[in-house]
């Protein structure tokens, strides 16, 4: 059974900082890993995916790298913004398509 | 380009009854996703359609289920609600190919559903 586990919970920065969310996987045979943030009580928004053969992608301020073999992938935000205060979620895809997700990482980021 | 919609936005039911949640999916895209997400936790899986069949199913019971239209809409139906039901219905769309449940997820509002 997949289990998806992100590290920390909870985060606060101050605004300009650098960061790095975790998030590690049990099972590696995966067809790809996803990264999005949820504002509260919204949906999810999608903000990288990457597939079983990349080993990152990047978008603007953000780069995530995955490390299929030791079941852990990282999302890095460059520059943080007090915008960027939300809840992100990383997810497995596996087999018939199902996703596994984390509970996410909290962030907050202080003016 | 229309993105993922869902009806309703809120709604409050109580034990017992049934409900039918809907989700129309992004232009072009032929696979939907349900998920069920408690409030603190990450979206647990429900069940994903493509091209009108069922194409995997997590750990919740027969009644929840589902339907896939032909416009590529779609319908979660729970019966018999009980308290634990209680929760962020999202629903997400993906792909145009052989491969659509590898794609990117594209995600609705949701629906939050409260059980009395």
């Amino acid at each position: 059974k997949q289990e998806v586990t992100q590290i920390p919970a909870a985060l606060s920065v101050p605004e300009g900082e650098n960061l790095v969310l975790n998030c590690s996987f049990t099972d590696s045979a995966i067809y790809n890993l996803q990264w999005f943030r949820q504002d509260p009580g919204k949906g999810l928004t999608s903000l990288l995916l990457i597939q079983s053969s990349q080993r990152e992608q990047t978008s603007g301020r953000l780069n995530a790298s995955l490390d299929k073999s030791s079941g852990r992938s990282t999302l890095y935000i460059a520059a943080s913004q007090p915008g960027d205060s939300a809840t992100y979620l990383c997810a497995v895809v596996a087999n018939a398509g199902k996703s596994t997700f984390g509970d996410g990482t909290t962030l907050t980021v202080k003016p | 380009e229309t993105g993922v919609t869902q009806s309703p936005t809120h709604l409050i039911k109580t034990r017992g009854q049934q409900v039918t949640l809907r989700c129309s999916s992004q232009s072009g895209h032929n696979t939907v996703s349900w998920y069920q997400q408690a409030l603190g936790q990450g979206p647990q899986f429900i069940f994903q359609y493509y091209r009108e069949e069922e194409n995997g199913r997590g750990n919740f019971p027969p009644r929840f289920s589902g339907l896939q239209f032909p416009n590529y809409s779609s319908e979660l139906n729970v019966n018999a609600l009980e308290l634990d039901d209680s929760a962020l219905y999202l629903c997400a769309s993906s792909g145009i190919g052989m491969t659509a449940y590898t794609d990117t997820q594209y995600f609705g509002p949701g629906t939050r559903l409260t059980v009395l």
